[in-house]
């Protein structure tokens, strides 16, 4: 199993750009999430996922959107790149929608110029 | 508004025990669960409590009292490389399972 996979690890942006963070996992787990953490925070949850066709926003979802067509793809849509959104995104999972244990992807490191 | 609290940086020395506590205001939720990362690493799972009481996993114990709306973690003969953030999250019942995060504990250990 690879677990949680994100790509890109690393992605330098000019404000107004639009690009996707991919997000896979191969456990079969229906509940997946997108969270950025900033210098010295916390995670704050961007949109989540709680099975194929089922999105929803979380706590900071202006600026983002996602789909999920598969059970095992989560990718996250950043619309129109800004400065704030300059941040290390993290995907996870969990196995059931109250799964005890979430899996986490490395992380995508964003920079926004 | 939902929230939890944890100090945001806690110091101890090597081979001591340390307790890092999360406070809570929430609706009801499934269980606390705690995460360790490191500088530049992932959140990695360590703990989770359902019911009330202790759950212990070789050096790290974890605690909660839902009538007090608390919880903590502790930590048993430090080691350098427990020097990490360390989460408290719960997930949500009314609120389509999501997870809720503290802002972490900034664990520093001394020699």
């Amino acid at each position: 199993n690879a677990g949680v996979t994100q790509t890109p690890k690393f992605q330098v942006l000019k404000t107004g750009q639009s690009m996707t963070l991919q997000c896979a996992q191969d456990m079969n787990h229906e509940y997946m999430s997108w969270y950025r953490q900033d210098p010295g925070m916390g995670l704050r949850l961007i949109h989540y996922s709680v099975g194929a066709g089922i999105t929803d926003q979380g706590e900071v979802p202006n600026g983002y959107n996602v789909s999920r067509s598969t059970t095992e793809d989560f990718p996250l849509r950043l619309l129109s790149a800004a400065p704030s959104q300059t941040s290390v995104y993290f995907c996870a999972s969990s196995l059931g929608l109250a799964g005890r244990v979430q899996y986490f992807g490395p992380g995508t490191r964003l920079t926004v110029l | 508004g939902q929230s939890l609290e944890q100090p945001s940086e806690v110091t101890a020395v090597e081979g001591a025990i340390v307790q890092i506590n999360c406070t809570y205001q929430t609706s009801g939720f499934y269980g606390l669960s705690w995460y360790q990362q490191h500088d530049g690493g992932a959140p990695t799972f360590l703990s989770y409590n359902a019911l009330d009481g202790l759950e212990e996993t070789g050096r790290f114990s974890s605690f909660l009292s839902r009538s007090d709306s608390y919880g903590y973690l502790l930590l048993q003969e430090l080691q350098m490389k427990d020097s990490a953030s360390y989460f408290c999250a719960v997930r949500l019942m009314d609120s389509n399972y999501q997870l809720i995060w503290g802002a972490g504990t900034k664990l520093i250990i001394k020699p």
